[in-house]
């Protein structure tokens, strides 16, 4: 079925250092979510992109969407040490769900 | 907060055993998606229920059904549990049908299989 794929797996950076991941998916996306779970937590909602070639920004958060509308981005500029957890970015199906990626885990090293 | 409500937020059922989860949706909101969350994984969707109907499934077996109320709050059961079902069970309502908006998450259900 459709999925998006998210790399990387795992991210550990030192505290004020990027960090970016990146969803992929093989066929056209009507739209791409983001979301962020804090370790122990629930997944939060940050943000949905629609456009071709779309780019939000909320502080140090930096969206993309990609111009064929099949891959995504989202980078954190100086990473602080409340960055830490999980990004899920998600892709609504044909028939109107939500179907979360795999993840990539960030960790901030103080 | 999201204003999702789940219970109960732990518990603990051995194999075989059946287990209902209950979900209050955020008050507006018509559309319910439920989702197993296995340790290191990402949510994988079950279900949604739209108007107190199943309005599109999952990979999961029919042994996971669930029901919505007239007042939008719903619930997950579980027959025959496995012990693959351990996992965090998170609901989470939205506005209208369709993922044009944002998903609001309860807290989760943390389910383990013994």
């Amino acid at each position: 079925g459709q999925q998006v794929m998210q790399i990387p797996q795992y991210q550990h950076v030192q505290e004020g250092e990027d960090f970016t991941t990146y969803c992929n998916s093989s066929t056209t996306l009507s739209n791409i979510q983001w979301y962020k779970q804090r370790p122990g937590g629930h997944p939060v909602f940050l943000i949905q992109l629609v456009k071709s070639g779309e780019v939000k920004k909320q502080k140090r958060l930096t969206f993309q969407f990609g111009e064929a509308k099949k891959n995504s981005s989202l980078h954190i500029t100086a990473t602080q040490t409340t960055d830490v957890g999980t990004y899920f970015c998600a892709q609504t199906t044909s028939y109107d769900k939500v179907i979360f990626g795999p993840g990539t885990s960030l960790s901030v090293i103080p | 907060e999201t204003g999702v409500t789940q219970s109960p937020t732990h518990l603990i059922k051995t194999r075989g055993q059946q287990v209902t989860l209950r979900c209050s949706s955020q008050s507006g909101h018509n559309t319910v998606s439920w989702y197993q969350q296995a340790l290191g994984q990402g949510p994988q969707f079950i279900f949604q229920y739209y108007r107190e109907e199943e309005n599109g499934r999952g990979n999961f077996p029919p042994r996971f059904s669930g029901l919505q109320f007239p007042n939008y709050s719903s619930e997950l059961n579980v027959n025959a549990l496995e012990l693959d079902d351990s996992a965090l069970y998170l609901c989470a309502s939205s506005l209208e049908q369709g993922a044009i908006g944002e998903l609001f998450f309860g807290e989760g259900s943390r389910l383990t299989v013994l």
